[in-house]
């Protein structure tokens, strides 16, 4: 089992809605991440959090807007989304970003469908 | 930015088969990473790896950092062991903004 927790593992939303994907690690990590993986396409970092602080944001349109409440949780808000916005959503964390040592840790992933 | 490139993008073997999966990549690493992605999109770390060798269980991996270039070996290979696997690099001072290879996707067959 993964110990980063993401829910939901599935989500089906229409353009007009808000929705929020959720993260959880009680690993004592320090770094949290954001990827976007299309269908037979490598992860693509979207966020990364150090210390609940976004340190970087990978020009990611403002329909997505991240939010760390504190070392353990990370959150994605989701609005007026596209359907090409379709995709899996890969939670993950480290000790440290970009610091020596730091092995990712990727929870199962949300599957979010726009409809 | 950083070009990280797998070979091959496709592998089929016959379970007991051994294999080696090839990362390149254009400039030098301080973080260097494999990774399996199973048929179900489970993402598992196999080896944080920016230099040097490391082995577990029927896989090892060696990085030589000065000629750019990963190699993860599969031993005696098992079906389970079919999914994706990707390199992911970072360069130094880039704050952990890895990035991912295109991936080698390998079914081992029974």
């Amino acid at each position: 089992d993964t110990e980063v927790t993401q829910t939901p593992k599935h989500l089906v939303m229409g353009m007009t809605n808000k929705k929020s994907l959720k993260c959880e690690q009680h690993m004592g990590h320090r770094a949290m991440y954001w990827y976007k993986q299309k269908a037979k396409k490598p992860p693509e970092l979207m966020f990364v959090y150090s210390y609940e602080k976004l340190s970087i944001n990978e020009s990611v349109p403002s329909r997505f807007s991240p939010e760390c409440p504190n070392s353990s949780l990370l959150n994605l808000h989701l609005h007026a989304l596209q359907p090409e916005d379709s995709a899996l959503y890969l939670c993950a964390s480290s000790h440290f970003s970009g610091q020596d040592n730091s092995p990712l840790h990727f929870g199962n992933g949300t599957r979010l469908t726009v409809t | 930015g950083i070009q990280v490139e797998q070979s091959p993008p496709d592998l089929i073997l016959q379970e007991g088969a051994n294999s080696t999966l090839r990362c390149n990549f254009s400039d030098s690493v301080n973080n260097l990473q494999w990774f399996h992605q199973n048929p179900w999109g489970q993402l598992i770390n196999l080896f944080y790896i920016p230099s040097g060798t490391k082995q577990n269980g029927r896989l090892s991996a060696t990085t030589v950092a000065t000629e750019r270039y990963s190699l993860l070996y599969i031993s005696s290979s098992q079906t389970t062991d079919s999914g994706v696997y990707f390199c992911a690099v970072e360069s130094y001072n880039q704050g952990g903004k890895l990035i991912f290879g295109q991936g080698t996707e390998l079914s081992v067959k029974p």
